[in-house]
């Protein structure tokens, strides 16, 4: 069955420090990733997809299938990214959540 | 560009009641999905529509049903309310539910059964 799995609940750094945020997922095919972020009192909103490898605020991300890995990375930490970040995996017109990493950035 | 536009944002209902709730993709977009989010069980896909066609469901139960209009507004609709299903309902749309553009969420709307 595919699966996303993020194995932090909370994840504490702080201001300028690097941040990594763990997603690993559970597909046997090619898989379609994406990270998403929830700011306090906001909708969802679509953070990187995997296919098109940008960079938005600074976050990157790359796919490793080897380790079955999309990692979610920063190189410095800034209070504003404080945030839920959720990994999805996009399958069948569907997308199958991870179950989100609190990202918590202190002065 | 308006974003996806959820009505409403909030409900309160009795247990045994049924709701209906709308969304409105962007404009456009012919894809729109419904998620459950609740602390508990995070984001659960509910189903998704492609002009007026179910392409997918969920593992949820027959209660929760949907539909899709030919403008491609979409409603859910959940039967028999049980206090177990308050939750934030996400809807999401998409230019053809294509996976490689992602897609683009409401702020949702917060169901409360009492």
């Amino acid at each position: 069955a595919q699966r996303v799995t993020q194995p932090e609940k909370l994840l504490s750094v702080f201001k300028g420090a690097p941040v990594e945020l763990k997603c690993n997922y559970s597909y046997s095919g090619s898989p379609e990733l994406f990270w998403y972020v929830q700011y306090s009192r906001q909708r969802l909103q679509l953070l990187l997809r995997h296919i098109s490898r940008e960079s938005i605020k600074g976050f990157t991300a790359d796919l490793n299938k080897g380790e079955t890995s999309f990692h979610l990375k920063k190189p410095f930490a800034q209070e504003e990214d404080s945030a839920m970040y959720y990994c999805a995996l996009s399958r069948s017109y569907k997308l199958i959540f991870g179950s989100g990493t609190r990202l918590l950035v202190r002065p | 560009k308006a974003g996806v536009t959820q009505t409403p944002r909030y409900l309160i209902k009795t247990r045994g009641q049924q709701v209906t709730l709308s969304c409105s993709p962007i404009s456009g977009h012919r894809s729109v999905s419904w998620y459950q989010q609740t602390p508990g069980q995070g984001l659960q896909f509910l189903f998704e529509y492609f002009s007026e066609t179910q392409r997918n469901k969920g593992n949820f139960p027959g209660r929760f049903s949907g539909r899709q209009f030919s403008n491609s507004r979409s409603e859910m609709n959940v039967s028999t309310l049980e206090l177990g299903d308050s939750a934030l309902y996400l809807c999401a749309s998409s230019l053809e539910g294509n996976r490689d553009y992602g897609y683009t969420f409401g702020s949702g709307t917060r169901l409360t059964v009492v």
